[in-house]
């Protein structure tokens, strides 16, 4: 019962930088969410999919790039690091979108210095 | 109007107590209401939603109060356990709002003291 699975768990980049947070899933889901968590703010979705080749904005998209070639892939690309992107990810996945369980991976902590 | 507005930021509560989190959203158009627990290290899970055609919702020691009028709905944990001590988020979305996007508050850190 793997569920949503990201990696790494743990990375510091250097301002600049750039890297791919990876998401996978197994649960066949239709839906594929980035968010990212900072202290006291929530979670502020980054990007989203309803399926294979689709993808759209979020609330916060600035500095990241998505896509969703399988079902069950969906890796969060940072180009050109800066220490704003400082930051818990998490990457979730639902089977309908609306009104039902959203499952989250147990996020990737990621440190621009 | 996409907020949603979450209270206290932080709360302890004693062993066997009752654990009150509130939330408030301005878009009309929302229509589901969940809450997510989340443990240190652990992404969030869904603990209980709600959708507007109902004013209360039970599972075990854990109810959603909402208030449609009031646009205000709350999380209560009735007899607090130490094990429940995690961050609780609110959350809200819209039907029309495709690919469920989930609107979420900005988290309440409760400890429940033994």
């Amino acid at each position: 019962n793997a569920g949503v699975t990201q990696t790494p768990k743990f990375r510091i980049l250097k301002i600049g930088q750039s890297m791919t947070l990876q998401c996978a899933q197994d649960m066949n889901h239709n839906y594929m969410y980035w968010y990212r968590q900072d202290p006291g703010m929530g979670l502020k979705l980054i990007y989203y999919s309803v399926g294979a080749g689709i993808t759209d904005k979020g609330e916060v998209p600035n500095g990241y790039n998505v896509s969703r070639s399988t079902t069950e892939d969906f890796p969060l690309r940072l180009e050109l690091a800066a220490p704003s992107q400082t930051s818990v990810y998490f990457c979730a996945s639902s089977s309908q979108g609306v009104s039902t369980e959203a499952f989250f991976g147990q996020g990737t902590r990621l440190t621009v210095v | 109007q996409q907020q949603v507005k979450q209270s206290p930021q932080s709360l302890i509560v004693q062993k066997g107590g009752i654990s009150i989190i509130n939330c408030a959203y301005e878009n009309t158009a929302f229509d589901y209401f969940p809450w997510y627990q989340q443990f240190p290290g652990k992404g969030p899970a869904l603990l209980i939603a709600i959708r507007p055609d109902v004013s209360e919702k039970k599972e075990g020691r854990f109810t959603i109060s909402f208030n449609k009028s009031a646009k205000q709905f709350s999380l209560h944990i009735m007899d607090s356990q130490p094990g429940d001590s995690a961050t609780y988020f609110c959350a809200a979305s819209a039907t029309y709002n495709q690919g469920g996007k989930l609107i979420f508050g900005q988290g309440t850190e409760l400890s429940v003291k033994p």
